[in-house]
């Protein structure tokens, strides 16, 4: 079955250190989003991308970083310039801007 | 910038009454679309509206798209347990889709 994959679900860091986040699809989709949700909020957007080696930053990028080097794989950095980094993070593709968006299972984040 | 407005923020109902959120926007809008977040799930897309005045269905889900294209609702006709979870519009923006803050409906049986 075709789908959104992110990994991992739960994921633990000590405050100052970088850690990625991965989030894989085969649905064969040109673009790929981040989204983060704070507990009771919606969504806002980190990056997007809309071809391979191509991004662009949302409207909260300030300390993360992200790559496109293949269709399938649109990873997220969380560095230690972001300076509230734990929330739920969520992937998404889409074929094009004008159709929906299939989410991945989201990854939370806890920095201690 | 655009912005996007949802009302209410929170809605308890009873099983079997009706349920409806607004979403309203500061701009004319070229689409939108709603999506559902079950409680610890992520967000599935529910529908797309284009047509200004548009209105669908989906089995006891009503959406439609304002004449003016500034502002969409979804209706939810006896809502059941299931119907739980938050509901956002998106609005589309330049190549992105802007959610907006999202209405949590919480249905007590």
């Amino acid at each position: 079955d075709g789908g959104i994959t992110q990994s991992p679900k739960y994921l633990f860091r000590k405050e100052g250190q970088n850690v990625t986040l991965s989030c894989e699809q085969n649905l064969n989709h040109d673009a790929m989003y981040w989204y983060r949700q704070d507990p009771g909020q919606g969504l806002r957007l980190i990056y997007y991308s809309q071809i391979v080696n191509d991004f662009q930053k949302g409207d909260i990028a300030e300390g993360y970083s992200v790559s496109r080097e293949k269709k399938e794989s649109f990873p997220l950095t969380v560095t230690s310039a972001q300076k509230n980094p734990t929330a739920f993070y969520l992937c998404a593709s889409s074929t094009g801007v004008n159709y929906g968006y299939t989410f991945g299972s989201g990854t939370r984040l806890t920095v201690v | 910038g655009q912005q996007v407005m949802q009302i209410p923020q929170y809605q308890h109902v009873q099983e079997g009454e009706d349920f409806t959120t607004y979403c309203n926007s500061s701009t004319t809008l070229s689409n939108i679309q709603w999506y559902k977040q079950r409680p610890g799930g992520h967000p599935v897309f529910l529908i797309q509206l284009v047509k200004s005045g548009e209105v669908k269905k989906q089995k006891r889900l009503t959406f439609q798209f304002g004449e003016a294209k500034k502002n969409s609702s979804l209706h939810i006709t006896a809502t059941q347990t299931t119907d739980v979870g938050t509901y956002f519009c998106a609005p589309s923006g330049t190549y992105k889709y802007i959610f907006g803050t999202g209405t949590r409906l919480k249905v007590l049986a």
